[in-house]
């Protein structure tokens, strides 16, 4: 079965200025997450779906990150505006129906903040 | 809430070889699951071995396994005949399916991760 997909692999831009990324989860997975892995730490979740619905986005900076999940397949990740914290690696997962097997990753989108 | 902890930023070991790498956590829960992922240089998370918290047995892949101490909460990984391509960072996770107010949630909380370099 194909992966998940993730773009772009790379981006770098300015503070303030705005990035959103896409992810297209295994088709038939139900679940979808968002995670911010900073360098140097373990991956942190921003946010996860349950097809098209927010289950969990209590560690997401709503000032400034915003999801969504279109059709309960593809979903995006918008940073506006953004701050030299926010580079870090963001990856994005599915499961078939959250369940307790672990998830399949993407390779993420690498983002720098100048 | 839970934390998991690794306290070997680094290790190495010599191709062939047999290493071990550690992990705690801390939870009040009885019933969970813990992982390990492997992260190559291509940054994709690959799930190495999983390990039901009920279950005494420890897990086996392989050659990867679990030393799996429910009382110490200790979770640790051991590789033998490490392999080239083994090189990788190594993180530790816990999950513990909880209710999020849209529904079931099964956020997987990872250490800070060990870089494991296998030396030719």
């Amino acid at each position: 079965e194909a992966g998940v997909a993730q773009s772009p692999r790379y981006k770098i831009i300015e503070k303030r200025q705005s990035v959103a990324f896409w992810c297209n989860p295994i088709s038939g997975h139900a679940t979808l997450y968002w995670y911010q892995q900073i360098l140097g730490q373990g991956p942190k979740l921003l946010i996860q779906f349950q097809n098209n619905g927010v289950v969990d986005d209590s560690q997401l900076p709503k000032d400034r990150f915003s999801a969504e999940r279109l059709k309960g397949v593809d979903s995006t990740l918008k940073i506006q505006p953004a701050k030299l914290e926010d580079s870090a690696v963001y990856l994005c997962a599915s499961s078939f129906r959250g369940d307790n097997y672990g998830y399949t990753f993407g390779s993420g989108t690498r983002l720098t903040v100048v | 809430a839970q934390t998991v902890t690794q306290s070997q930023p680094e290790m190495s070991v010599q191709e062939a070889e047999t290493v071990t790498l550690s992990c705690t956590y801390d939870t009040s829960e009885n019933n969970y699951y813990l992982f390990w992922y492997k992260q190559p240089p291509s940054r994709q998370m690959i799930l190495v071995i999983r390990q039901e918290a009920y279950k005494q047995q420890n897990a086996t892949e392989n050659r990867f396994s679990v030393n799996f101490q429910k009382a110490a909460k200790s979770f640790s990984l051991k590789i033998s005949d490490s392999q080239l391509g083994d090189t990788a960072m190594y993180f530790c996770a816990f999950m513990k399916p909880t209710e999020g107010y849209g529904g079931a949630t099964n956020k997987l909380i990872f250490g800070t991760g060990t870089l494991l370099a296998v030396q030719p």
